[in-house]
Protein backbone atom coordinates (compact mmCIF):
# COMPACT_ATOMS: atom_id res chain seq x y z
CA UNK A 1 0.00 0.00 0.00
CA UNK A 2 0.97 3.86 -0.03
CA UNK A 3 3.47 4.25 2.15
CA UNK A 4 4.62 7.73 4.12
CA UNK A 5 8.05 8.30 5.34
CA UNK A 6 8.30 10.75 7.93
CA UNK A 7 11.55 11.87 9.18
CA UNK A 8 12.84 12.57 11.70
CA UNK A 9 10.86 10.78 14.22
CA UNK A 10 12.38 12.83 16.84
CA UNK A 11 14.26 16.01 17.58
CA UNK A 12 15.64 18.16 20.16
CA UNK A 13 16.58 21.63 19.52
CA UNK A 14 17.44 25.16 20.99
CA UNK A 15 14.64 27.94 21.61
CA UNK A 16 15.19 30.17 18.64
CA UNK A 17 16.56 27.56 16.00
CA UNK A 18 14.94 26.05 13.01
CA UNK A 19 14.45 22.49 12.56
CA UNK A 20 13.05 20.91 9.18
CA UNK A 21 10.56 17.50 9.21
CA UNK A 22 10.22 15.72 5.88
CA UNK A 23 8.12 13.54 4.31
CA UNK A 24 8.24 11.32 1.59
CA UNK A 25 6.11 9.19 -0.23
CA UNK A 26 7.46 5.81 -1.22
CA UNK A 27 5.39 4.76 -3.78
CA UNK A 28 2.98 6.67 -4.78
CA UNK A 29 2.68 10.73 -6.34
CA UNK A 30 1.35 12.96 -3.53
CA UNK A 31 -0.20 15.61 -5.31
CA UNK A 32 -1.32 16.92 -2.11
CA UNK A 33 0.07 16.80 1.29
CA UNK A 34 -1.39 17.32 4.98
CA UNK A 35 0.44 18.48 8.14
CA UNK A 36 -1.11 17.90 11.05
CA UNK A 37 0.20 19.06 15.00
CA UNK A 38 -1.06 16.61 18.10
CA UNK A 39 -0.68 18.00 21.61
CA UNK A 40 -0.61 15.26 24.29
CA UNK A 41 -3.96 13.31 25.39
CA UNK A 42 -5.78 15.56 21.75
CA UNK A 43 -6.78 14.67 18.59
CA UNK A 44 -4.94 15.85 15.32
CA UNK A 45 -5.51 19.22 14.34
CA UNK A 46 -4.84 20.43 10.68
CA UNK A 47 -2.17 22.87 10.23
CA UNK A 48 -1.92 23.32 6.71
CA UNK A 49 -2.38 21.81 3.31
CA UNK A 50 0.30 21.17 1.01
CA UNK A 51 0.47 21.76 -2.88
CA UNK A 52 3.13 20.40 -5.09
CA UNK A 53 4.43 23.56 -6.92
CA UNK A 54 2.01 25.76 -4.98
CA UNK A 55 1.73 28.08 -2.43
CA UNK A 56 0.61 25.78 0.95
CA UNK A 57 -3.17 26.83 2.33
CA UNK A 58 -3.01 27.38 6.14
CA UNK A 59 -5.49 27.13 8.79
CA UNK A 60 -6.82 29.81 11.06
CA UNK A 61 -4.69 31.01 13.92
CA UNK A 62 -1.25 29.11 11.97
CA UNK A 63 1.22 31.44 11.10
CA UNK A 64 2.43 30.58 7.94
CA UNK A 65 6.04 32.46 8.78
CA UNK A 66 7.09 30.40 11.23
CA UNK A 67 5.69 27.11 9.59
CA UNK A 68 7.10 27.04 6.36
CA UNK A 69 6.07 24.20 4.48
CA UNK A 70 7.97 23.27 0.85
CA UNK A 71 6.02 21.25 -1.52
CA UNK A 72 8.50 21.29 -4.56
CA UNK A 73 8.08 17.72 -5.70
CA UNK A 74 5.26 15.07 -6.21
CA UNK A 75 7.54 12.84 -3.22
CA UNK A 76 8.53 15.24 -0.76
CA UNK A 77 6.67 18.01 1.20
CA UNK A 78 8.38 19.71 4.07
CA UNK A 79 7.76 21.40 7.11
CA UNK A 80 10.26 24.15 8.87
CA UNK A 81 9.26 25.18 12.42
CA UNK A 82 11.43 28.48 12.39
CA UNK A 83 12.82 30.18 15.79
CA UNK A 84 11.24 27.50 17.57
CA UNK A 85 9.93 27.92 21.12
CA UNK A 86 8.71 25.64 23.87
CA UNK A 87 4.99 26.43 23.22
CA UNK A 88 5.98 24.59 19.47
CA UNK A 89 6.84 21.10 21.47
CA UNK A 90 4.13 18.89 19.48
CA UNK A 91 4.07 15.98 17.80
CA UNK A 92 3.47 16.75 14.11
CA UNK A 93 1.98 14.40 11.86
CA UNK A 94 1.80 14.39 7.88
CA UNK A 95 -0.73 12.88 5.82
CA UNK A 96 -0.80 12.25 2.23
CA UNK A 97 -4.53 11.33 0.36
CA UNK A 98 -4.07 8.43 -1.99
CA UNK A 99 -7.95 8.05 -3.10
CA UNK A 100 -10.89 10.07 -3.38
CA UNK A 101 -11.39 8.77 0.32
CA UNK A 102 -7.97 7.51 1.53
CA UNK A 103 -5.29 8.32 3.20
CA UNK A 104 -2.44 7.83 4.47
CA UNK A 105 0.15 8.95 7.88
CA UNK A 106 3.59 9.24 8.66
CA UNK A 107 5.05 8.15 11.38
CA UNK A 108 5.01 11.25 12.91
CA UNK A 109 7.95 13.24 14.39
CA UNK A 110 8.45 14.87 18.34
CA UNK A 111 9.52 17.84 18.62
CA UNK A 112 11.30 19.35 21.64
CA UNK A 113 11.95 22.60 22.02
CA UNK A 114 14.52 23.17 24.96
CA UNK B 1 -19.82 24.35 14.13
CA UNK B 2 -19.38 21.26 13.30
CA UNK B 3 -18.30 18.98 15.73
CA UNK B 4 -16.73 15.19 15.88
CA UNK B 5 -17.00 14.11 20.00
CA UNK B 6 -15.48 11.01 20.87
CA UNK B 7 -15.55 9.36 24.57
CA UNK B 8 -12.61 11.37 26.40
CA UNK B 9 -12.53 9.04 28.68
CA UNK B 10 -10.47 5.75 28.98
CA UNK B 11 -12.03 2.35 28.27
CA UNK B 12 -10.94 0.03 30.53
CA UNK B 13 -12.56 -3.82 29.38
CA UNK B 14 -11.21 -6.95 30.12
CA UNK B 15 -9.69 -9.55 27.63
CA UNK B 16 -12.18 -11.55 25.58
CA UNK B 17 -14.86 -8.72 25.96
CA UNK B 18 -16.32 -6.46 23.35
CA UNK B 19 -15.07 -3.16 23.26
CA UNK B 20 -17.57 -0.32 21.58
CA UNK B 21 -16.30 2.93 20.97
CA UNK B 22 -18.88 6.03 20.19
CA UNK B 23 -18.18 8.58 17.21
CA UNK B 24 -20.76 11.65 17.21
CA UNK B 25 -20.76 14.46 14.76
CA UNK B 26 -22.94 17.47 14.24
CA UNK B 27 -23.65 19.78 11.56
CA UNK B 28 -22.76 17.66 8.86
CA UNK B 29 -23.91 14.74 6.76
CA UNK B 30 -20.81 13.11 5.48
CA UNK B 31 -20.27 10.68 2.59
CA UNK B 32 -17.88 8.58 4.91
CA UNK B 33 -16.87 8.16 8.20
CA UNK B 34 -13.27 6.42 9.17
CA UNK B 35 -11.69 4.86 11.95
CA UNK B 36 -8.16 4.86 12.59
CA UNK B 37 -6.13 3.18 15.66
CA UNK B 38 -2.76 5.52 17.20
CA UNK B 39 -0.38 4.16 19.28
CA UNK B 40 1.56 6.26 21.70
CA UNK B 41 4.18 8.28 19.38
CA UNK B 42 3.06 7.04 16.18
CA UNK B 43 0.92 8.22 13.61
CA UNK B 44 -2.50 6.85 12.56
CA UNK B 45 -3.50 4.00 10.88
CA UNK B 46 -6.46 3.32 9.14
CA UNK B 47 -8.74 0.92 9.79
CA UNK B 48 -12.17 1.05 8.37
CA UNK B 49 -14.17 3.07 5.99
CA UNK B 50 -18.43 3.12 5.98
CA UNK B 51 -20.04 5.02 3.47
CA UNK B 52 -23.10 6.99 3.91
CA UNK B 53 -25.26 4.11 2.40
CA UNK B 54 -23.83 1.31 4.64
CA UNK B 55 -25.10 0.57 7.72
CA UNK B 56 -22.77 -1.94 8.97
CA UNK B 57 -18.76 -3.17 7.59
CA UNK B 58 -16.77 -5.79 9.38
CA UNK B 59 -13.22 -6.50 9.15
CA UNK B 60 -12.41 -9.54 10.91
CA UNK B 61 -12.60 -8.70 14.72
CA UNK B 62 -13.70 -5.33 13.94
CA UNK B 63 -17.24 -3.89 13.24
CA UNK B 64 -18.06 -0.66 12.54
CA UNK B 65 -22.03 0.87 12.14
CA UNK B 66 -22.96 3.94 10.53
CA UNK B 67 -26.46 5.83 11.63
CA UNK B 68 -27.01 8.91 9.57
CA UNK B 69 -30.01 9.72 11.85
CA UNK B 70 -28.53 9.82 14.90
CA UNK B 71 -25.18 11.04 13.17
CA UNK B 72 -23.29 8.27 14.99
CA UNK B 73 -20.73 5.65 14.50
CA UNK B 74 -20.17 2.68 16.71
CA UNK B 75 -17.00 0.84 16.63
CA UNK B 76 -16.86 -2.68 18.28
CA UNK B 77 -13.72 -5.09 18.52
CA UNK B 78 -15.01 -8.35 19.35
CA UNK B 79 -12.65 -10.92 21.76
CA UNK B 80 -10.47 -8.35 22.46
CA UNK B 81 -7.23 -8.65 22.97
CA UNK B 82 -4.59 -6.52 25.16
CA UNK B 83 -2.50 -6.28 21.60
CA UNK B 84 -6.11 -3.77 20.61
CA UNK B 85 -5.05 -1.63 23.43
CA UNK B 86 -4.62 2.00 21.87
CA UNK B 87 -6.51 5.36 20.76
CA UNK B 88 -9.12 5.17 18.48
CA UNK B 89 -9.71 8.06 16.08
CA UNK B 90 -12.97 8.45 14.04
CA UNK B 91 -12.26 11.27 11.11
CA UNK B 92 -14.74 12.56 8.49
CA UNK B 93 -14.02 14.34 5.42
CA UNK B 94 -15.99 18.40 6.73
CA UNK B 95 -16.27 19.13 3.05
CA UNK B 96 -13.90 21.96 3.72
CA UNK B 97 -12.62 22.26 0.32
CA UNK B 98 -9.13 21.23 1.36
CA UNK B 99 -10.15 17.55 1.37
CA UNK B 100 -8.64 16.95 5.00
CA UNK B 101 -9.54 14.60 7.47
CA UNK B 102 -10.78 16.21 10.81
CA UNK B 103 -10.39 13.85 13.74
CA UNK B 104 -12.29 13.34 16.66
CA UNK B 105 -10.54 13.61 20.29
CA UNK B 106 -9.87 9.68 20.15
CA UNK B 107 -10.90 7.40 23.16
CA UNK B 108 -7.87 5.40 24.78
CA UNK B 109 -8.81 1.93 24.80
CA UNK B 110 -7.40 -0.17 27.41
CA UNK B 111 -7.52 -4.24 26.89
CA UNK B 112 -6.79 -5.82 30.70
CA UNK B 113 -5.45 -9.61 30.68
Amino acid sequence: GAVVSQHPSWVICKSGTSVKIECRSLDFQATTMFWYRQFPKQSLMLMATSNEGSKATYEQGVEKDKFLINHASLTLSTLTVTSAHPEDSSFYICSARVSPDGYTFGSGTRLTVV
Amino acid sequence: SQKIEQNSEALNIQEGKTATLTCNYTNYSPAYLQWYRQDPGRGPVFLLLIRENEKEKRKERLKVTFDTTLKQSLFHITASQPADSATYLCALDMDTGRRALTFGSGTRLQVQP
